[in-house]
C-alpha cells in the first residue's frame, strides 16, 4: 500500500524557515517524480514543486522560487521542502504527492502558518 | 501559467440525478508525446484530494464507473451519471501538460 507521511510543519515568524518532510513506503520512491502541493485556508491547491526520480531536475512555482528547495534522499525514500523567507501568504496545508503531475497518492498534509 | 476555468463553482443534485462540470483551459492541453495531461480529483471534507481521472478519460483505481471524463484540447467534462451522497466534496481539474495548474474546485452538495 503506497503510503506518504508529511512532516515538519508548524507555527513560523514571517521571514523565518522550516523543513518539510515526506516519508514514503509501499512503491519504489527512487523511480518515481515527487511533488508538493499546497492549500491554504478556505482555498484550493497550488501546486508548489516538483522533483525528478535522481534529483537532477526541479521546478518550482513563481512565487517560490529563490526561497524553496526541493530535494530527496532515496536511500532514505524520503522527499523534503526547505522554505525561507516564509510569508504570511505561504500559510497552508502542505501535501505530498507522488508523480511529478499529482495523482493518485496524496499523503493527510502538514499545516505551516506563517505569523507573528 | 495555463489557466484552468471550471464551472459552475458550485452544484446541487438530487440523489440518483447526473452532475456535470466543464473545465477549460487557456491553452491546449495536447502534450507533445501525444497525451492530454488533464486529471479530475475530488477533495472530501476534512480528507486529502483523491484521483478520479487521469488523461481525460482514464478512471483511476477503484473509482466507480458513474463518473466518466471527456473532452479535448482546451474544453473537457466531467460527468457524474447518477449522483450518490458519497460524492459530495470539491471537485477539481487539473493540468499537467505544462507546470501544473488545478481549477479553483466546483463544490457539489447533495439536495
Amino acid at each position: 500500500e503506497v503510503q506518504l507521511v508529511e512532516s515538519g510543519g508548524g507555527l513560523v515568524q514571517p521571514g523565518g524557515s522550516l523543513r518539510l518532510s515526506c516519508a514514503a513506503s509501499g512503491f519504489t520512491f527512487s523511480t518515481y517524480w515527487m511533488s508538493w502541493v499546497r492549500q491554504a485556508p478556505g482555498k484550493g491547491l497550488e501546486w508548489v514543486a516538483n522533483i525528478k526520480q535522481d534529483g537532477s531536475d526541479k521546478y518550482y512555482l513563481d512565487s517560490v522560487k529563490g526561497r524553496f528547495t526541493i530535494s530527496r534522499d532515496n536511500a532514505k525514500n524520503s522527499l523534503f521542502l526547505q522554505m525561507s523567507s516564509l510569508r504570511a501568504e505561504d500559510t497552508a496545508l502542505y501535501y505530498c504527492a507522488r508523480d511529478g503531475r499529482p495523482g493518485g497518492y496524496w499523503g493527510q498534509g502538514t499545516l505551516v502558518t506563517v505569523s507573528s | 501559467d495555463i489557466v484552468m476555468t471550471q464551472t459552475p463553482l458550485s452544484l446541487s443534485v438530487t440523489p440518483g440525478q447526473p452532475a456535470s462540470i466543464s473545465c477549460k483551459s487557456s491553452q491546449s492541453l495536447l502534450h507533445s508525446d501525444g497525451k492530454t495531461y488533464l486529471y479530475w480529483h475530488l477533495q472530501k471534507p476534512g480528507q486529502s484530494p483523491q484521483l478520479l481521472i487521469y488523461e481525460v478519460s482514464s478512471r483511476f483505481s477503484g473509482v466507480p464507473d458513474r463518473f466518466s471524463g471527456s473532452g479535448s484540447g482546451t474544453d473537457f467534462t466531467l460527468k457524474i451519471s447518477r449522483v450518490e451522497a458519497e460524492d459530495v466534496g470539491v471537485y477539481y481539474c487539473m493540468q499537467g501538460t505544462h507546470f501544473p495548474t488545478f481549477g479553483l474546485g466546483t463544490r457539489l452538495e447533495i439536495k
